[in-house]
């Protein structure tokens, strides 16, 4: 069965300090990947997918960047934090490119920016 | 573009009770949708879809939604209401074709009174 893995679970960071955030998927071959924020408790922000290694679209400009070094594995970065960076962060999975497939989401990490 | 609504921020409903939690959808074409629930401080989970066909899909846990193409609804139910189903509900819709992303509406709570 597959699985998705994201870590840390939380993260309190300085404004200004950098960011990495990694998310894994065990189980399954050429997902598609999505990184997701959450403020509030709420509505859901894409920040990024990806349908394959190196290959990573932008949704929204923004002080984050986003990486897929290999299959399964995609990063979440910034070189320096704000505090409006603060939020739930979920990365999530979806076999193929066929718009019916539900997505499934990590645990996500929660990060502080102080 | 797309866009999905959750007209109500929190449904209140008695343990036993049926429970209703509204989603309306605006899509060019036939939509997706989909159904997730997301338990405080974790990821969310997928419920149910709807692709084509019959028009009330049922999921994960007892819960069933109703696909109203003249309405532009899609309604989650479910007939006898638990404390353990008390979460945050996201619809969300997809247009076909091609990669589209998904969009999520902003969440209803869905709070179980024993």
């Amino acid at each position: 069965s597959q699985t998705i893995h994201q870590w840390p679970a939380t993260l309190v960071q300085p404004v200004g300090s950098p960011l990495s955030l990694e998310c894994t998927v065990e189980g399954t071959s050429n997902p598609n990947l999505y990184w997701y924020r959450q403020a509030a408790g709420r509505g859901l922000q894409l920040l990024f997918y990806s349908v394959g290694i190196g290959q990573i679209s932008s949704e929204v400009p923004q002080n984050l960047s986003a990486s897929r070094p290999q299959d399964r594995q995609f990063i979440l970065s910034s070189k320096k934090l704000l505090l409006s960076d603060s939020g739930f962060y979920l990365c999530a999975w979806s076999l193929g490119l066929a718009s019916y497939n539900e997505q499934f989401f990590g645990p996500g990490t929660r990060l502080t920016v102080l | 573009a797309q866009s999905v609504a959750q007209p109500e921020d929190q449904v209140n409903v008695a343990e036993g009770n049926p429970l209703t939690v509204k989603c309306t959808y605006s899509v060019s074409g036939n939509p997706y949708l989909f159904w997730y629930v997301q338990y405080p401080n974790r990821g969310l989970q997928f419920l149910l879809k709807y692709i084509t066909g019959d028009n009330l899909v049922k999921g994960s846990y007892g819960f069933e939604a109703e696909f109203n193409k003249s309405q532009t609804s899609f309604h989650l139910k479910k007939p006898s209401a638990l404390v353990s189903d008390s979460a945050l509900y996201f619809c969300a819709v997809k247009q076909p074709g091609g990669y589209q992303k998904v969009t999520f509406g902003t969440g209803t709570k869905l709070q179980v009174i024993p």
